[in-house]
């Protein structure tokens, strides 16, 4: 059974300019999850998708931020205009709702340097 | 207000000593479910365990158990016998929703 996979693992750029990560998660889980984690802290939540649809975006997701599920499948992060305060590991995690618990599992993540 | 304490921010054992990593939480919800994902150096986390709000059981898998007490809010988590390769950030978190809500993580570092 593949795992949660994210792509990039890593990513530099440059102040201002736009970002793309993708997370393809455990295929037929049909939620998924984005999360950003800075060092020393614990993942905080960014949005999550049930099949295609966004139902749920935290107050951290600035209007610089948008996130897609086109087809219900894989999943794309994308930032716009970055700012140093965007560099940190960006985690995806899907999970299936037939499960009567819902546990997430979890990419490797993407870890973001805004210079 | 959802919250998880996690009030050891780094633990040092040597190998085969014991070890308990504290979680609190805070919640006014009835149905909840608590976890624990271990985070290595790669970075991805790692499912652990899950525990729902009516299940006080305790659970020991291998050298891990957990210790579940709804009276004192806390999920406690027992390494016994410790490896080098328990070394990572291990996480506790609380759902009650959609999201994951987590702890700052406590990093815990076995020496040989």
């Amino acid at each position: 059974d593949t795992g949660v996979s994210q792509d990039p693992r890593h990513k530099i750029t440059k102040r201002g300019q736009n970002v793309t990560f993708r997370c393809d998660p455990i295929s037929e889980h049909n939620r998924l999850y984005w999360y950003r984690q800075t060092l020393g802290q614990g993942p905080e939540f960014l949005t999550y998708f049930q099949n295609e649809a966004q139902l749920e975006k935290s107050r951290l997701l600035s209007d610089r931020f948008s996130a897609e599920r086109p087809k219900g499948s894989f999943s794309t992060l994308e930032i716009q205009r970055t700012e140093q305060g965007d560099s940190a590991m960006y985690l995806c995690a899907s999970s299936l709702t037939a499960e009567s618990t819902d546990t997430q599992y979890f990419g490797p993540g993407t870890r973001l340097t805004v210079l | 207000a959802q919250k998880v304490t996690q009030a050891q921010t780094e633990i040092s054992v040597v190998e085969k000593e014991d070890v308990t990593l504290d979680c609190v939480y805070e919640t006014r919800d009835t149905t909840y479910y608590l976890f624990w994902y271990k985070q290595p150096p790669s970075g991805e986390l790692v499912f652990l365990i899950r525990r729902n709000s009516f299940d006080e059981q305790n659970e020991i898998s291998g050298r891990y158990s957990w210790n579940f007490q709804k009276s004192t809010s806390s999920f406690n988590f027992t390494i016994t016998a410790s490896q080098v390769v328990d070394s990572a950030v291990y996480f506790c978190a609380l759902k009650t929703g959609t999201a994951l809500i987590f702890g700052k993580g406590t990093t815990l570092s076995v020496s040989s």
